[in-house]
This record gives structure tokens, sequence and C-alpha cells, in this order.
């Protein structure tokens, strides 16, 4: 199994900065994935983060709102830039198991916009 | 990849079988059938997942009709700490690829004392 390890667990940040959400993984991996959970809602897909190249991002998500890095194989960064309470949600980021069909989960950053 | 479609919500009584279903009539032959759950605050947490055969595993059991057009999570004895958001989700292997789940909407299961 991968060990995720997701920094901050939670934020409270002001409206118009930024936030950078930090992901390390106890392995190598190839992909790993950015997911948003708003209030009450299920997960949806940001982007996949490939490490020494672009993220892909997903419709309706876009570089300039949710820059995203990929340095080496067991570490990826989102950052969420000029916040508004609407960005107001879970944080998560997954990857796959190297030898299974399981996907894993980090623990999620709770991100409070005020 | 397929879509599915569970109910919103579903209760069960402690030390009770918990039977999840989830219908995925549009499954392709290639496509497996994956549950995740998430319990409040915590990321999602993979459970079991299967292709055609039955597949049981320490959490739970994974029954699939012969057609796969449908399917149902069995949490055999239900504690209190099963109560979580359950996602049947389905798509190719994660070894087919290198694409991420899709996540639906889930059941909300409550187990109750």
């Amino acid at each position: 199994s991968a060990v995720i390890s997701q920094k901050p667990s939670r934020d409270i940040c002001q409206r118009g900065t930024s936030l950078t959400i930090q992901c390390q993984v106890d392995s190598q991996v190839t992909m790993m994935f950015w997911y948003r959970q708003q209030p009450g809602q299920s997960l949806t897909l940001i982007a996949t983060a490939n490490q020494g190249s672009e993220a892909t991002y997903e419709s309706g998500f876009v570089i300039d709102k949710f820059p995203i890095s990929r340095p080496n194989l067991t570490f990826s960064t989102l950052t969420v830039s000029n916040m508004s309470p609407e960005d107001s949600s879970i944080y998560l980021c997954s990857v796959k198991g190297t030898v299974n069909e399981k996907l894993f989960f980090g623990s999620g950053t709770q991100l409070s916009v005020l | 990849d397929a879509k599915t479609t569970q109910p919103t919500s579903m209760d069960c009584a402690e030390g009770r079988a918990a039977n999840l279903p989830c219908n995925h009539s549009t499954i392709s032959g290639n496509e497996y059938v994956y549950w995740y759950r998430q319990i409040h605050s915590q990321g999602p947490q993979y459970i079991i997942h299967g292709l055609k055969n039955n597949e049981t595993n320490e959490m739970a059991s994974l029954i699939i009709t012969e057609d796969r057009k449908s399917s149902t999570l069995i949490l055999p004895h239900a504690t209190l700490r099963d109560t979580a958001v359950y996602y049947c989700i389905v798509r190719v292997g994660l070894n087919s690829g290198n694409t991420p789940l899709v996540f639906g909407k889930g059941t909300r299961l409550s187990v109750i004392a």
C-alpha cells in the first residue's frame, strides 16, 4: 500500500490569497491525481499530475487557478490561487498503487475561505 | 467509463449484514466494478473490486450478476464504524491505464445501534 501525507490538514484563508497544498507519497508513483470535494458533494477530479510534464486538467479547471507541480515521483503540490469563498472545499490527492488495482487517497486538506 | 446508479441512503442495524446495490447496465466487457467508501473527514478507502466473479476479502463481499449489469456490496456484520458514503465505480482496470476514478454521489450508509 501507499502512504500519503497531505499538508496542511486544514487552513482558513482570506479572499484573494493563495494556498499551496503538499502531497508526499512514501513510494515512487507514476501518476498523482488531485480531487476537490465541495461541502456535501462527491469528489470531482481537478487534474492528473505527471512527473516531468504539465498536468492535465479536467473541464472547468484551469492552470492559472490551480497550478500543479510534480518535481519528482513522490511529491506534488496543488496551489489554489486568488481564492474566493467558492473555493472552500476539501482537496485530496490520490495515487495508484504500483502492483495492484487500488487507488490510495490522502486524508485531505480542509480549506475555508473567508 | 460506464455510469452507475446507487440509492442515496440506507440504514442498517448494527451486527446485521449491509447489502448495498449498484446498477451499471452499460458496463463494458473490460470494465471492473470498484467499491470505495469515505468515512466522515477522511479520504476515500478502497474496499474491493471485481470483473465478473464474486469476490471476498477481509472487509466485504462483492456479488456481480451474471449479465454484469448490477452488483451488490455486502458488509457481513456491520458496525457503527462502517457508517460512511459508499461509492460504486466502474472503469477499465487501473493497470490498463492511468485514468483516475470518477466518483458518483454514492450511498450514505448509516449503521444504527
